[in-house]
């Protein structure tokens, strides 16, 4: 009964690279959020899909930043040509369905030099 | 905007004493309402939840309470142990509207 899994758990990336994160949501579920938590602050909402679906993406950067949830395989979270404010914990969850709990995978830790 | 705070960084507790943690919401469109418990290098972990239909839960030791007049809710854990050491984060979001949003954390110590 896996949970959420994501890889890597630990990013180093230069300047002007590109950052893919993945997800794989808990067996079942076919909603997925994804969070970002700078240093010493909460857990801020970036975007939500579903199977092939962005549902809503209000929390995402409007440049740099896109997220997929193809039908087979992990959803993505892509940032391209990365700056040090990137550098974060980026948390996913998954849930059922809209309204349910979600749940969390263990992060990935972005660190960009 | 913080819609959400937990105004409170950290709370030390002596083992076997209550916690209580607090939390305050803004948006009166709140609906639901969600205790997160987080260890270090880890995701955070569901603990506990509360629809705004009621004004208490208890699950165990954990107890969420809700004041929706004054867009406030607390956890308390009975007693304490030396596990629940960790950031607590309190969520909220209106029903069946994902958009979830989440307080700073508080770091819960507590003390053998």
């Amino acid at each position: 009964n896996a949970g959420v899994m994501q890889n890597p758990r630990h990013l180093v990336r230069r300047r002007g690279q590109e950052a893919r994160l993945r997800c794989s949501p808990m067996k079942g579920h076919s909603h997925v959020y994804w969070y970002r938590q700078l240093p010493e602050e909460g857990l801020k909402f970036m975007v939500y899909l579903q199977k092939e679906n962005i549902i809503d993406e209000s929390g995402m950067p409007k440049e740099r930043f896109s997220a997929e949830f193809p039908k087979e395989g992990p959803s993505i979270l892509r940032i391209q040509q990365v700056v040090r404010g990137d550098s974060a914990a980026y948390f996913c969850a998954s849930a059922r369905g809209t309204g349910e709990t979600q749940y969390f995978g263990p992060g990935t830790r972005l660190l960009v030099l | 905007d913080q819609q959400v705070k937990q105004n409170s960084p950290s709370l030390s507790v002596q083992e076997g004493r209550i916690s209580i943690l607090n939390c305050d919401y803004t948006n009166s469109m709140f609906d639901y309402f969600l205790w997160y418990k987080k260890y270090p290098a880890e995701g955070p972990t569901f603990l506990i939840s509360i629809s705004s239909i009621k004004d208490k839960n208890e699950d165990g030791r954990f107890t969420v309470f809700l004041n929706k007049s004054a867009k406030h809710l607390s956890l308390h854990i009975v007693p304490s142990q030396p596990g629940d050491s960790a950031v607590y984060f309190c969520a909220a979001s209106p029903y069946n509207n994902n958009d979830m949003r989440f307080g700073a954390g508080t770091r819960l110590t507590v003390k053998p």
